[in-house]
């Protein structure tokens, strides 16, 4: 299966923006890019996703690296709200089956500074 | 209605007892997740079920026994755990069947096995 890594923690003051690297090189062409987040005692909760164009949405921004092998998150103004564990995911053909598989990476927790 | 609703919230059970978790979702999903979560981990994928048959079995060992009465309801059925199975255990569903779909998880079941 297709693996993604992380920074295991990065931090961020308040207010400014941060960016979440995520490296996933053996991504295949039909694998999707999730990221989620996930605040102590809570399910993951969904954040944004792409394919091979950059993305935003009221929450983030979806860097896509040409090549794919390489994304990263934004977070335009981090607030102390933000402070969780973001995780990058790619969304695999399970071929056997036809279903889709979500595999996590191992995350990084951020840290917002006030 | 978006919510996956996961009962009970907590669970300690016995290593002889027998138990089950519960999973509930009315957003018309026909794909269904379990996955585990130890502390200070990602969620680990253990069954997907789709259109109410199993799609996916991580390699789970039997004593955990998934089973997908109706499109709206998901069950583990618990038996014989062992101490190093307390986890988070969280559901999840999807569409199942679009390529622009995201996952929406529940709260967790935090199981404790003594």
């Amino acid at each position: 299966d297709a693996k993604t890594t992380q920074p295991n923690s990065m931090e961020s003051n308040e207010e400014e923006p941060v960016h979440l690297p995520c490296n996933h090189s053996t991504i295949s062409g039909t694998d999707y890019i999730h990221w989620y987040r996930q605040l102590p005692s809570q399910g993951p909760e969904y954040v944004i996703h792409g394919l091979t164009s950059n993305v935003n949405n009221r929450m983030a921004s979806l860097a896509i690296a040409e090549d794919r092998k390489s994304s990263t998150l934004i977070l335009h103004r981090a607030t102390l709200r933000d402070a969780a564990v973001y995780y990058c995911i790619l969304r695999v053909l399970y071929t056997t089956s036809g279903t889709y598989k979500y595999i996590f990476g191992t995350g990084t927790r951020l840290k917002v500074l006030a | 209605d978006t919510e996956v609703t996961q009962t009970p919230k907590h669970l300690v059970m016995g290593m002889t007892n027998k138990k089950s978790l519960k999973c509930e979702q009315h957003m018309g999903h026909r794909a269904m997740y379990w996955y585990k979560q130890k502390a200070k981990k990602p969620p680990e994928l253990m069954f997907v079920y789709s259109y109410e048959k199993l799609s996916i079995n991580e390699s789970v060992p039997s004593r955990f026994s998934p089973e997908c009465p109706n499109s709206s309801l998901l069950n583990l059925h618990l038996h014989a755990l062992q101490p190093e199975d307390s986890a988070l255990y969280l559901c999840a569903s999807s569409q199942g069947d679009s390529l622009n779909e995201k996952l929406f998880f529940g709260s967790g079941t935090q199981l404790s096995v003594l």
